[in-house]
């Protein structure tokens, strides 16, 4: 989906490092989620934007921040890794009525 | 809690045998109904969607979905699968109140559709 954008793609991190997870869309919606991938597991939400300078938690934020600083870009930041964060990391935004788009992901692992 | 339940986590089929993937959910009030395909490597697309209205629900690529209220389900059929269906579908609730938009995703079932 061209309107989400996702970086890096690929990402390994040691136990204990930080890293940010960038999310940018050009479709000038409001609301836009984070969500990690499980085998298993399917979707879970980890925070989500309901708007600029707006964010609240969803079903799984533990171990996570977000930020929201303008209308276009949601950040997603691990501050101390934890190979349980070994995942793919799904940005995706609210469009339509209540559909969402996603971006092509963030594969995560964590040593 | 609301949740959603996908009961078959992996189907095989031959091709142009018939599809039916099942669906339910757990919330009493009104929702909004989706599924999602994630094709290998590739993100989420939308597979078509249930608002209000005739309960059968026609999405891309030959897929149908049909909503019934009083069993909670949201079941994803297709006449004839082909060898491109492979892949991973997932159905999706986002509950009418609060209009967060918050989608509550099922466990996924992986369809590996055989030549």
């Amino acid at each position: 989906n061209a309107g989400v954008t996702q970086t890096p793609k690929f990402q390994v991190l040691k136990t204990g490092q930080s890293m940010t997870l960038q999310c940018a869309q050009d479709m000038n919606h409001n609301s836009m989620y984070w969500y990690r991938q499980d085998p298993g597991m399917g979707l879970r939400l980890i925070y989500y934007s309901a708007s600029e300078g707006t964010t609240d938690k969803g079903e799984v934020p533990n171990g996570y921040n977000v930020s929201r600083l303008n209308k276009r870009e949601f950040s997603l930041r691990l501050e101390s890794a934890a190979p349980s964060q070994t995942s793919v990391y799904f940005c995706a935004l609210r469009g339509g009525v209540y559909e969402q788009y996603f971006g092509p992901g963030t594969r995560l692992t964590v040593t | 809690a609301q949740s959603v339940s996908q009961h078959n986590h992996h189907v095989i089929l031959s091709e142009a045998a018939s599809l039916e993937l099942g669906c339910n959910y757990s919330y009493g009030g009104t929702v909004n109904l989706f599924w999602y395909v994630q094709y290998p490597g590739q993100h989420l697309q939308l597979l078509l969607k249930y608002f209000s209205g005739d309960p059968l629900v026609k999405g891309i690529k030959g897929f149908e979905a049909e909503f019934i209220k009083s069993k909670f389900s949201f079941n994803l059929r297709k006449p004839s699968v082909q060898w491109s269906d492979t892949a991973e579908y997932f159905c999706a609730v986002n509950p009418s109140s609060g209009n967060t938009g918050k989608l509550i995703f099922g466990q996924g079932t992986t369809l590996q559709v055989k030549p």
